[in-house]
């Protein structure tokens, strides 16, 4: 079954510094979703993409944050400048379709860690 | 109101049991519905869509209220391997699927 994968898996950074994560969603997929995990809190909204473009944001999405479909199969989360709070499970996501019954498959995660 | 709320649990409950799990949303224009479950420190995995109809996947019932807003969970014959966190998503917009989730139940399935 096709799958959505992240990479790195676990991220140490110090705060301060920028991280990119790194999405290949699945291949057919045209929707992308960047999701985030605080540990022990819900699964929070952060951005949908397609055709290049933002789609929707989440008020969390400020101006540290950054996507990007650098080529026809990788989307990257890129957070500039990050702060102890960002520490969390991230979780890119990819439907086939933007309306109906087209379910998000998500990928298992990158854990970040900022110290 | 949140946009999506359930209730946290814990559901703590035998094997073989019946359980139930709420979920309410709060926005009427919402179209699309799914229950996901979620393992500890894992990413969510789709567990069943929910249809107007209300659908049947094995041993799990989902339903769907849009009157008072609200989709449920049913799931009998409880086993050991339920046990998970059970996430509802909810799309923000009827045209979108842009899902919103609720905090999760966390049942435990014991022996």
């Amino acid at each position: 079954e096709p799958e959505v994968t992240q990479t790195p898996s676990h991220q140490v950074t110090q705060m301060g510094q920028e991280v990119i994560l790194r999405c290949v969603p699945i291949s057919n997929h045209l929707y992308f979703y960047w999701y985030r995990q605080i540990l022990g809190q819900k699964v929070e909204f952060l951005v949908s993409f397609y055709n290049n473009e933002i789609s929707e944001k989440s008020e969390i999405f400020d101006d540290q944050f950054s996507v990007e479909r650098p080529d026809g199969s990788n989307f990257t989360l890129k957070i500039r400048s990050t702060k102890l709070e960002d520490s969390a499970m991230y979780f890119c996501a990819s439907s086939e379709l933007n309306r109906g019954l087209s379910p998000l498959h998500f990928g298992n995660g990158t854990r970040l860690t900022v110290t | 109101r949140k946009e999506v709320e359930q209730d946290p649990g814990p559901f703590n409950v035998p094997e073989g049991a019946t359980v139930a799990f709420n979920c309410t949303y709060s926005n009427s224009a919402s179209q699309s519905f799914f229950w996901y479950r979620q393992d500890c420190r894992k990413e969510p995995k789709l567990l069943m869509s929910v249809y107007s109809s209300g659908n049947e996947d094995g041993r799990f019932t989902a339903q769907l209220n849009r009157a008072s807003q609200y989709i449920s969970l049913l799931i009998r014959d409880s086993k050991l391997s339920d046990s998970a966190t059970y996430l509802c998503a909810v799309n923000s917009r009827g045209n979108n699927n842009d899902m919103r989730f609720g905090a999760g139940t966390r049942l435990t399935v014991k022996p």
